[in-house]
C-alpha cells in the first residue's frame, strides 16, 4: 500500500518568506509523486509532479519540489510567498504502472499573513 | 478542449436516501476515478473505471457503486445515505495508456446529508 504523510495541518507564513511544505512517503515500489492545490470550493489543481525524471522538480506559480529517495521525502518549497498561495495543498502518490489511482496526505492549509 | 465537469455542484439529500453523481471526462480520456473528500481531509479513492470496467476500488462499502457508459462519462451512486457520506465528491480523468497517467479534476460536487 502507498501512503503520504504531511504533517502541520495548519502553516502561517508571512508574505515574500518561504514557503516550505513537507511530505513524506511509504510505498512499496517506485513511486509518482505530486503536488496539488485547491482553492475554496474548487477541485484540484495539479502543481508539480514527479514521474523518475529529475529529482528536482518546478511546478506552476513559482513552487518547486525535490525527490529524494533516502529520506522518502517530496518536500515543496517556493522562495517568497504571495497573498494569493493561500489555499488548501496536498500531496499524493500513485504506483508507476497499473491502476494510477492517488493516496493523499491530509493536506496543509496554507494562510499568507501581509 | 472541454474539461471535467460535474453536476450537480451542490445537493442536500436526507439519511436513507439515494443519490446519483454524474461526471463528464475531459476529451479523448477514457478513464474515471472517483474521490470522496470530507471536510478537513485529503481525497480518498472510491473506485476507477477503465472502457467501462471496475478498475480497482477502495475502502468503500458496496452502496457505493458507480457505472461508465460508452462515451467515457460516468456516474457515483450512494444508496442508503448517512450522515458520514456528507463530503466533497471529486471526479478525475486520465488517459491511461502508457506508464504514466495523469488525472485531470472536475470541480466535485458537494452532497450534505441530513
Amino acid at each position: 500500500a502507498q501512503s503520504v504523510t504531511q504533517l502541520g495541518s495548519h502553516v502561517s507564513v508571512s508574505e515574500g518568506a518561504l514557503v516550505l511544505l513537507r511530505c513524506n512517503y511509504s510505498s512499496s515500489v517506485p513511486p509518482y509523486l505530486f503536488w496539488y492545490v485547491q482553492y475554496p470550493n474548487q477541485g484540484l489543481q495539479l502543481l508539480l509532479k514527479y514521474t523518475s525524471a529529475a529529482t528536482l522538480v518546478k511546478g506552476i506559480n513559482g513552487f518547486e519540489a525535490e525527490f529524494k529517495k533516502s529520506e522518502t521525502s517530496f518536500h515543496l518549497t517556493k522562495p517568497s510567498a504571495h497573498m494569493s498561495d493561500a489555499a488548501e495543498y496536498f500531496c499524493a502518490v500513485s504506483r508507476i504502472y497499473g491502476n494510477n489511482r492517488l493516496a493523499f496526505g491530509k493536506g496543509n492549509q496554507v494562510v499568507v499573513i501581509p | 478542449e472541454t474539461g471535467v465537469t460535474q453536476s450537480p455542484t451542490h445537493l442536500i439529500k436526507t439519511r436513507g436516501q439515494q443519490v446519483t453523481l454524474r461526471c463528464s471526462s475531459q476529451s479523448g480520456h477514457n478513464t474515471v476515478s472517483w474521490y470522496q473528500q470530507a471536510l478537513g481531509q485529503g481525497p480518498q479513492f472510491i473506485f476507477q473505471y477503465y472502457r467501462e470496467e471496475e478498475n480497482g476500488r477502495g475502502n468503500f462499502p458496496p452502496r457505493f457503486s458507480g457505472l461508465q457508459f460508452p462515451n467515457y462519462s460516468s456516474e457515483l451512486n450512494v444508496n442508503a445515505l448517512e450522515l458520514d457520506d456528507s463530503a466533497l465528491y471529486l471526479c478525475a480523468s486520465s488517459f491511461s495508456e502508457g506508464s504514466y497517467n495523469e488525472q485531470f479534476f472536475g470541480p466535485g460536487t458537494r452532497l450534505t446529508v441530513l
